[in-house]
């Protein structure tokens, strides 16, 4: 069992549908990051959180340490935002632990 | 552009071939990576250098030779390859409390 679990692993939806993605971890972390990966490998890391929640533009990402949870959320997503979303966590220093991704499919 | 370049995007060889695999930063970052991703898998750590020492070699077989000889280069050399082998190669650097920033990868394919 990998220490990070991503679902769905595959979602397909309309445009404009809000989207989420969800993360569990089964180990004590120190950051978890939330990655998208455009077809061609490319990878851009788009939000490190510890705690709480953090927002940038239409992307939301929260984190639940008691739980071991966080959600990515996509509001009106847009066939743009078509790509695979991974989750990652640090363990210690610089290790960096990632989940199997989330292929993500917006129709126009 | 993410500032971590890598070279080349895509690369063929043969199983007896020689190669190396570049990766640059000037983002200043103290921490350098490699990365293995192999279809429906999830990214794998192979090596990690930090201020330019390597601190974890992930089990990756010797046929894979990492160096890092400043902080801002970093190369994969690559012989005697196998098949399998053939994957997307991510080169990623950070610095401590920050986030990570990754290259574009080269695809590989060993034949």
């Amino acid at each position: 069992k990998n220490e990070v679990e991503q679902s769905p692993q595959n979602l397909t939806a309309q445009e404009g549908e809000f989207i989420t993605i969800n993360c569990s971890y089964s180990v004590g972390i120190s950051a978890l990051h939330w990655l998208q990966q455009h077809p061609g490998g490319g990878i851009v890391s788009l939000f490190m959180l510890s705690s709480g929640k953090k927002k940038h533009g239409r992307l939301i990402a929260t984190i639940n340490i008691q739980e071991k949870h966080s959600s990515l959320h996509i509001t009106a997503s847009h066939p743009r935002d078509s790509a695979v979303y991974i989750c990652a966590v640090t363990l210690g220093a610089q290790k960096l632990v990632f989940g199997q991704g989330t292929r993500l499919t917006i129709n126009p | 552009e993410t500032g971590v370049t890598q070279t080349p995007r895509h690369l063929v060889m043969g199983m007896t071939n020689k190669k190396s695999l570049k990766c640059e930063q000037h983002l200043g970052h103290n921490a350098m990576y490699w990365y293995k991703q192999s279809a429906k898998k999830p990214l794998e750590l192979m090596f990690v250098y930090s201020l330019e020492e390597r601190v974890e070699n992930n089990s990756v077989p010797s046929r894979f030779s990492p160096e890092c000889p400043n902080s801002s280069h970093l190369f994969l050399h690559l012989h005697t390859l196998q098949p399998e082998d053939s994957a997307l190669y991510l080169c990623a650097s950070s610095q401590a409390g920050y986030g990570y920033t990754f290259g574009s990868g080269t695809r590989l394919t060993v034949v």
